[in-house]
């Protein structure tokens, strides 16, 4: 069955720190992978998607993700952390059938620290 | 552009009570349209998706129903609702595949709390 594993749920970095947000799915073909942002209370925003060619993405807001087909990963990083990047964080499998749906991990939580 | 709006963005219902959140989307036609729900502390799960008016698809079984009477309206109800249904509900729109792939694009969410 396909799914997304986030294993951090929270995680806390220092302002100007760089990040690395891990992403683990299971599909047995070439995924559609995307990271989404969510601010408390509000609804998702894309921040950047892979569909196939240079496997590293750039994103929204300095944002950067890197497939390994070999690991089935797709880690989210930024090198330098802002107060305001502060969010929940969610990696997601697309699918090319099944009405385009989306399965999502759990989420990570990041805090920044001053 | 595209724009899509969800309402009510709170609601706080009895438990027994029926549900209907409503969903619609301008700026596109014919888009797949989807429920989501997100419980507290928990991420978003997959409820039902709909490729076209009156065929809708649900993922989990539940106490919810959706239903797509109009090309760009999506609705979610309840005849009766449970503890266990509050959540943070989000409706989302995706253009079909060959144009900008999959990408799903959602709405502001709506607060349920059944007391």
């Amino acid at each position: 069955a396909q799914s997304v594993t986030q294993p951090d749920i929270h995680i806390t970095v220092s302002e100007g720190a760089s990040l690395e947000l891990r992403c683990n799915y299971s599909y047995g073909a070439t995924p559609y992978l995307f990271w989404y942002v969510q601010s408390p209370g509000q609804g998702l925003q894309l921040l950047l998607k892979y569909f196939s060619g240079d496997t590293l993405v750039q994103g929204i807001k300095g944002f950067e993700a890197e497939f390994k087909r070999s690991q089935s990963s797709f880690n989210l990083r930024k090198p330098s952390v802002h107060w305001s990047d502060a969010a929940e964080y969610f990696c997601a499998v697309g699918f090319y059938n099944q009405g385009g749906k989306l399965i999502f991990g759990q989420g990570t939580e990041l805090s920044v620290k001053p | 552009s595209q724009t899509i709006h969800q309402w009510p963005a709170t609601l706080v219902q009895p438990v027994g009570s029926p549900l209907s959140l409503e969903c619609t989307v301008e700026g596109t036609s014919n888009p797949n349209l989807y429920w989501y729900r997100q419980a507290a502390g928990r991420g978003l799960q997959l409820l039902f998706y709909s490729v076209g008016i009156g065929q809708i698809s649900s993922e989990v079984p539940q106490n919810l129903s959706a239903s797509r009477p109009q090309d760009r309206q999506f609705i979610l109800s309840s005849k009766k609702l449970l503890l266990s249904d509050s959540g943070f509900y989000l409706c989302a729109w995706s253009l079909k595949q060959g144009s900008s792939g999959n990408t799903i694009y959602f709405g502001e969410g709506s607060w349920l709390t059944v007391v």
